[in-house]
């Protein structure tokens, strides 16, 4: 499976925009670029996810570099609530299981935000 | 209804004890799975049913048994665990082909 690498931990301020990146530098053309976060003692939570265009929703946008060997997450006005551990995962839906593969989690980011 | 329940919330098992864990969701999801998350790790695929087949096999020792009864229910039958086995069991679900997949707040599971 292609891997995904992403900082460690980051650190904002409420109420400013946030980007999260992941570098996927051995993607294929087939890997949708997924993002995910786990708050505390909860279990994870889809946020967004895209092929090769960028994309919003109601949660964040995701932009997608040309070459397709790296993403950013961006929440725009980071809240509290926001706090948790995100994770850029790549998936194949057309791969092993027949379009049910699960989800190859790494060690994500863990994002803190500063009151 | 977008939610995917799991029961208990928590577990304390003996290593000869038998239990299971119990997951429902009543989405129409076709697909569902078990992870294993360790404490401070990322959560790590056990399971994948899709169809209530089972499709994948992340290669988990037999103490551990899967159970799809019908396509609203997944079980995960333990017997013979060991304190290593201690984490938080979690489930999901999602439809086949769909990248969106919900999760349950998980199982906390304490073998001793």
């Amino acid at each position: 499976d292609a891997k995904t690498t992403q900082p460690n931990s980051m650190e904002s301020n409420e109420e400013e925009p946030v980007h999260l990146p992941c570098n996927h530098s051995t993607i294929s053309g087939t890997d949708y670029i997924h993002w995910y976060r786990q708050l505390p003692s909860q279990g994870p939570e889809y946020v967004i996810h895209g092929l090769t265009s960028n994309v919003n929703n109601r949660m964040a946008s995701l932009a997608i570099a040309e070459d397709r060997k790296s993403s950013t997450l961006i929440l725009h006005r980071a809240t509290l609530r926001d706090a948790a551990v995100y994770y850029c995962i790549l998936r194949d839906l057309q791969g092993r299981g027949g379009g049910a593969d699960g989800l190859t989690f790494g060690k994500g980011t863990h994002l803190i935000i500063q009151p | 209804d977008t939610e995917v329940t799991q029961t208990p919330k928590h577990l304390v098992m003996g290593m000869t004890n038998k239990k299971s864990l119990k997951c429902e969701q009543h989405m129409g999801h076709r697909a569902m799975y078990w992870y294993k998350q360790k404490a401070k790790k990322p959560p790590e695929l056990m399971f994948v049913y899709s169809y209530e087949k089972l499709s994948i096999n992340e290669s988990v020792p037999s103490r551990f048994s899967p159970e799809c009864p019908n396509s609203s229910l997944l079980n995960l039958h333990l017997h013979a665990l060991q304190p290593e086995d201690s984490a938080l069991y979690l489930c999901a679900s999602s439809q086949i082909f769909r990248t969106e997949a919900f999760f349950g707040q998980g199982t906390r599971l304490t073998v001793v």
